[in-house]
């Protein structure tokens, strides 16, 4: 199974875009990439997800390189409530179309 | 819209003890999972369905663990007995499709597990 290595912490500050990078080295052709977040005591949030394309929509924009290896979720004005951790996850789709959560970035926004 | 809806929200129990938990899905969401994020962790999936149906469960631990959906809506999962190892939390998360490349899940807030 494809698996995701993520910096274990970063710190950004408010009103700054804050850039999270993602590795997926072993990521095949048809799996996707998704990226969710978990606010402290809340169930994970889905945030932004891609195959090959960079993709926006309000929270986020996704960059996933031209290999395909590695990705970046970019927030583009990060505020105090975007404190969470952050889960890059590659999603299988050869039948059981399982998320592999990795341990995540523990994202600290600072006033 | 109501979300995914998980109960208890907290659960304390000694070891060897019974537990269950109770989830019901955002309404129409016909795939259904059971994650375990133990501490510091991501969450693992423990039990997908589809309907009724368990379609992936190879991540179950069937000696302690079992899971129920019974019409394809509210499911339960049980742990009898409880080991100190369990102590996590339980997630459940809903979609409206399992075989689809782009469906996202829906989290409801998890059952914090102690068991001392």
């Amino acid at each position: 199974d494809a698996k995701t290595t993520q910096p274990p912490s970063m710190d950004c500050a408010e009103g700054r875009a804050a850039n999270l990078p993602c590795n997926h080295s072993t990521i095949s052709g048809n799996e996707y990439v998704y990226w969710y977040r978990q606010i402290h005591s809340q169930g994970p949030q889905y945030i932004i997800h891609g195959l090959k394309n960079n993709e926006t929509n309000e929270m986020a924009s996704l960059i996933i390189t031209e290999d395909r290896k590695s990705s970046t979720l970019i927030l583009p004005h990060a505020t105090l409530r975007d404190t969470a951790v952050y889960y890059c996850i590659v999603r299988v789709t050869s039948g059981t179309y399982k998320y592999i959560f990795g341990t995540g970035t523990r994202l600290k926004v600072l006033a | 819209e109501a979300g995914v809806v998980q109960s208890p929200r907290y659960k304390i129990i000694e070891k060897k003890q019974p537990v269950a938990f109770w989830c019901n899905p955002i309404s129409g969401h016909n795939t259904l999972y059971w994650y375990r994020q133990n501490l510091g962790q991501g969450p693992e999936l423990l039990i997908r369905y589809e309907n009724e149906e368990a379609v992936d469960d190879s991540q179950l631990p069937k000696d302690r663990f079992s899971a129920e959906r019974l019409k394809g809506v509210d499911s339960t999962l049980k742990i009898q007995p409880a080991e100190l190892g369990d102590s996590a939390v339980y997630l459940c998360a809903s979609s409206p499709a399992g075989t689809s490349g782009g469906n996202e899940q829906f989290f409801g807030p998890g059952t914090r597990l102690t068991v001392l």
